[in-house]
């Protein structure tokens, strides 16, 4: 079954600074993966995926994800926070071989300190 | 506001009582998805739709949940006999036919606590 881990629980960094969230994922066949962030008390906002094809995938808000398959990772990245990107970040992943549900990571809490 | 709708916002019940949550989903988009998701942790997949049929099913979907999708528009969710673990946001997507790289849409949620 296709699973992912987002290996920290909470990323602090200062506003400016880049932001890097990490995800790594396990599937049997190829992957899809996805990046979804949650504002409080607000439903999860769809950031980018990653079908195929460039490992670099450019999203919402400024945000851009690398794919690296020898790594199985999709880290999340930002070249300079906003404080306004203080939320929680999900990545996701759904295989092709399988079924239709995304399974998620347990999500990253982002703080972007003023 | 087109995207996902879900009703209500928040639910507070005794353990025993039946509740049912609806979700509206994008008015062209076929598929539809139930997720629960805990404090702390992801969204994990509850069920999912293609239009009015229901074809997958997660193993955490006791026989006390139900979901239906009358005329592959709007869904229900409804728990019997409601126990406190039961406690989490249900959160309901929706997304078009497009094969595996197509994104889903969410809505707010529904909360629901068991006391």
């Amino acid at each position: 079954a296709q699973s992912v881990a987002q290996p920290e629980d909470q990323v602090n960094v200062a506003e400016g600074n880049p932001l890097t969230v990490k995800c790594t994922y396990s599937v049997s066949g190829n992957p899809y993966l996805f990046w979804y962030v949650q504002y409080p008390n607000r439903g999860l906002q769809f950031l980018l995926k990653y079908i195929t094809g460039d490992n670099l995938v450019k999203g919402s808000y400024g945000f851009e994800a690398e794919f690296n398959k020898s790594q199985t990772s999709f880290h999340l990245k930002k070249p300079s926070a906003l404080v306004s990107d203080s939320a929680l970040y999900f990545c996701a992943v759904r295989d092709e071989g399988g079924n239709n549900r995304l399974a998620f990571g347990k999500g990253n809490q982002v703080v972007v300190i003023p | 506001d087109t995207g996902v709708s879900q009703n209500p916002r928040h639910k507070i019940t005794k353990r025993g009582q039946n509740v049912t949550f609806r979700c509206d989903p994008i008015s062209e988009h076929n598929r539809l998805y139930w997720y629960r998701q805990t404090l702390g942790q992801g969204p994990e997949f509850l069920t999912y739709f293609q239009n009015e049929a229901q074809l997958e099913k997660s193993r955490l979907l006791s026989d006390r949940f139900s979901a239906e999708r009358p005329k592959g528009s709007f869904s229900t969710l409804e728990i019997q006999r409601t126990e406190q673990g039961d406690s989490a946001m249900y959160l309901c997507a929706s997304s078009l036919t497009g094969g595996w790289n197509t994104e889903a849409f969410f809505g707010q949620g529904t909360r629901l606590t068991v006391v």
